[in-house]
């Protein structure tokens, strides 16, 4: 079975930094494009990021451009967003994804970060 | 940036068809899916590459992607379907999704 688990959230000051992982499981890791998906609060969706297979190119939404940085290690089938210059608009719960416009997606429960002073 | 534009709200009444729309410049070029949720869970997928279900999704899904709008239809549906319904395509290597659709079974 496929499997998706999210950690590091939590709370954060504004200005601060948060790593956010993704383990993989139940799947060849490095044969897919892997993506990040947020949610603010009664919000939608809003894509974040998405790094291919190998991890040679990555791919960032405008409104995290330069604060945060997508990666991964295929040898821990582990997916990572590290996110600096936190601002309060970044609260959400964020999803970690698999090949979001396949058939073969999967995606994880999501795990919650809040920027707050 | 590219923008995905559908209705805030849909009202169906069970067994019959809700269409949710989502609007996007030249959406027809674009491959569109389409996602599902319900609070507090995480998105289900219901249709991908604009009309094709992934296993375990009931026939009642189907899709359509054509000149600037893409359609899911939801035909004789159920109280499981109320939910949230969002719509996603790529637009030069970046992800976009719609403004999502609440679907209410009265």
């Amino acid at each position: 079975e496929e499997q998706l688990l999210e950690s590091g959230g939590g709370l954060v000051q504004p200005g601060g930094s948060l790593r956010l992982s993704c383990a993989a499981s139940g799947f060849t890791f490095s044969n897919y494009v892997m993506s990040w998906v947020r949610q603010a609060p009664g919000k939608g969706l809003e894509w974040v990021s998405s790094i291919t297979g190998s991890g040679d190119s990555a791919y960032y939404a405008d409104s995290v451009k330069g604060r945060f940085t997508i990666s991964r290690d295929n040898s821990k089938n582990t997916l990572f967003l590290q996110m600096n210059s936190l601002r309060a608009e970044d609260t959400a719960v964020y999803y970690c994804a698999k090949d979001i416009s396949t058939g073969n997606t999967a995606w994880g429960q999501g795990t919650l970060v809040t920027v707050s002073s | 940036s590219y923008e995905l534009t559908q209705p805030p709200s849909v009202s169906v009444s069970p067994g019959q068809t809700a269409s949710i729309t989502c609007s996007g410049d030249k959406l027809g070029e674009k491959y569109v899916c389409w996602y599902q949720q319900k609070p507090g869970q995480s998105p289900v997928l219901v249709i991908y590459q604009d009309k094709k279900r992934p296993p375990g999704i009931p026939e009642r899904f189907s899709g359509s992607n054509s000149g600037n709008t893409a359609t899911l239809t939801i035909s004789g549906t159920q109280a499981m379907d109320e939910a949230d319904y969002y719509c996603q395509a790529w637009d030069n290597s970046a992800g976009v999704f719609g403004t999502g659709t609440k679907v209410t079974v009265l």
